[in-house]
């Protein structure tokens, strides 16, 4: 089984300051790993998704997120947000093999102030 | 191409009645999935669908259950609904089985059972 925290629950930051939104996971399986976006009363919309390879992922709308693998983390980050980015972000994995199963954190509210 | 479809978008139920609700996939995509999201257990894993076979199941009871037509489309039926069933189904949609691709998610049914 797979478990996945999302540490904050909110995240308020100024427009144009960088941001971190952090995510760890416990899985004793090889997993993928991904983050998704919903904006109000929307789906949820994938920015990145972590495979295997490079340790940096780079995804839509300027955000990145590192994957280590020791510490079991995949943080995202971007470094100057505007106040479209509003939302609530979501790490997701899903385990090697397993099908289209996504085990979701608890979600980030990102709240970007002028 | 279309996204990923569902119907109706919000629904109001009263207790113990049945619901069924509709996602059409995005033109291609033979696999569904369904996840149910409340702001106390956050977005949790229902079922999945592939070439009208049930892949995956979460952990929901009996209640919960669904089915995938030969063009791809999915329905949910919850029976004899609980007060704890209100909250937004989404369903999701991804080209192949693997758990490496993306999923696709609609904008979901909100469902309110009073």
């Amino acid at each position: 089984a797979q478990s996945v925290t999302q540490l904050d629950s909110q995240v308020p930051v100024f427009e144009e300051a960088p941001v971190e939104l952090r995510c760890n996971y416990s899985s004793s399986v090889s997993v993928y790993l991904f983050w998704y976006v919903q904006y109000p009363n929307q789906g949820l919309q994938l920015l990145l998704k972590y495979l295997s390879g490079s340790t940096l992922v780079k995804g839509i709308n300027g955000f990145e997120a590192e994957f280590n693998k020791s510490q079991t983390s995949f943080h995202l980050r971007k470094p100057s947000v505007h106040i479209s980015d509003t939302a609530e972000y979501f790490c997701a994995v899903s385990e090697t093999g397993g099908g289209n199963k996504l085990t979701f954190g608890t979600g980030t509210q990102l709240k970007v102030e002028l | 191409k279309a996204g990923v479809t569902q119907t109706p978008r919000y629904l109001i139920k009263t207790r113990g009645q049945q619901v069924t609700l509709s996602c059409s996939p995005i033109s291609g995509h033979r696999s569904v999935s369904w996840y149910q999201q409340t702001p106390g257990q956050g977005l949790q894993f229902l079922f999945e669908y592939f070439s009208e076979t049930q892949r995956n199941k979460g952990n929901f009871p009996g209640r919960f259950s669904g089915r995938q037509f030969s063009n791809s489309r999915s329905e949910m039926n919850v029976s004899t609904l609980e007060l704890g069933d209100s909250a937004l189904y989404l369903c999701a949609s991804s080209p192949r089985e693997q758990s490496y691709n993306e999923q696709f998610f609609g904008p979901g049914t909100r469902l309110t059972v009073l």
